[in-house]
């Protein structure tokens, strides 16, 4: 069946510092790969997406990493800062003919030490 | 100038009632979706309309009845409700496919509680 994971349920880091997150994902036929930010009391926020060609991507202070051999994502937030404590969640799309589906992961709290 | 909201943002009712949540987009988009978040902060979707008609209805209980009378609303109905229906219930929105990866927008959620 389909299933996208996560390695790790919870990550602390130092304020500056660089945090990356990881996903492991076992459906092969997705078409993209996604990250969403989920805030407390908020619902999930899309931050980056990368297409299934490609292996990186970058946004501002986010980089997205896609190994395909592995069946590996992660995401990589530079210079880490106390507004990205947060649950993360990546996700795969699955683009049918007439509709698309989004599969999400169980979710990585990030907690930022000040 | 909320691009998703829904109503109520809390409900807490008994086991056996009916109670309905409802969903707005003020985005245009043409795709809306309902998902339920457990508390272990798992997303799973439930359903997703597209200009009105119903594309996704994943293993849900027919307890649950979404509801689009237009494209910029999606209400989702639940019937005789179940102490395993408390979760927090999020509305979403897209845009149609351009052949990327379409952004969702979701709304900040309706925490249901069954006692």
């Amino acid at each position: 069946g389909e299933s996208v994971g996560l390695h790790l349920p919870t990550l602390s880091v130092q304020e500056g510092d660089n945090s990356i997150i990881n996903c492991a994902y076992s459906n092969s036929a997705s078409d993209y790969f996604i990250w969403y930010k989920q805030e407390s009391g908020k619902g999930p926020q899309f931050i980056i997406d990368i297409r299934s060609n490609m292996d990186k991507r970058q946004g501002q202070r986010v980089t997205v990493l896609l190994n395909k051999t592995v069946k590996h994502l992660s995401l990589q937030i530079a210079a880490t800062q106390p507004g990205d404590s947060a649950v993360y969640f990546c996700a795969e799309n699955k683009m049918k003919t007439s509709y698309d589906k989004v599969i999400f992961g169980p979710g990585t709290s990030l907690s930022v030490i000040p | 100038d909320t691009a998703v909201s829904q109503t109520p943002k809390y409900l807490v009712t008994q086991m056996g009632n009916d109670k309905s949540i409802k969903c707005e987009q003020n985005l245009g988009h043409d795709t809306m979706y309902w998902y339920k978040q457990d508390s272990k902060k798992f997303l799973k979707i439930m359903f997703s309309y597209n200009n009105k008609e119903l594309i996704i209805n994943e293993t849900v209980p027919n307890r649950f009845s979404p509801k689009s009378p237009d494209k910029a609303h999606l209400n989702l109905h639940i019937n005789s409700l179940e102490l395993g229906d408390s979760a927090v219930y999020f509305c979403a929105s897209s845009p149609v496919r351009r052949g990327a990866a379409y952004e969702q927008y979701f709304g900040p959620g309706t925490r249901l509680t069954v006692t």
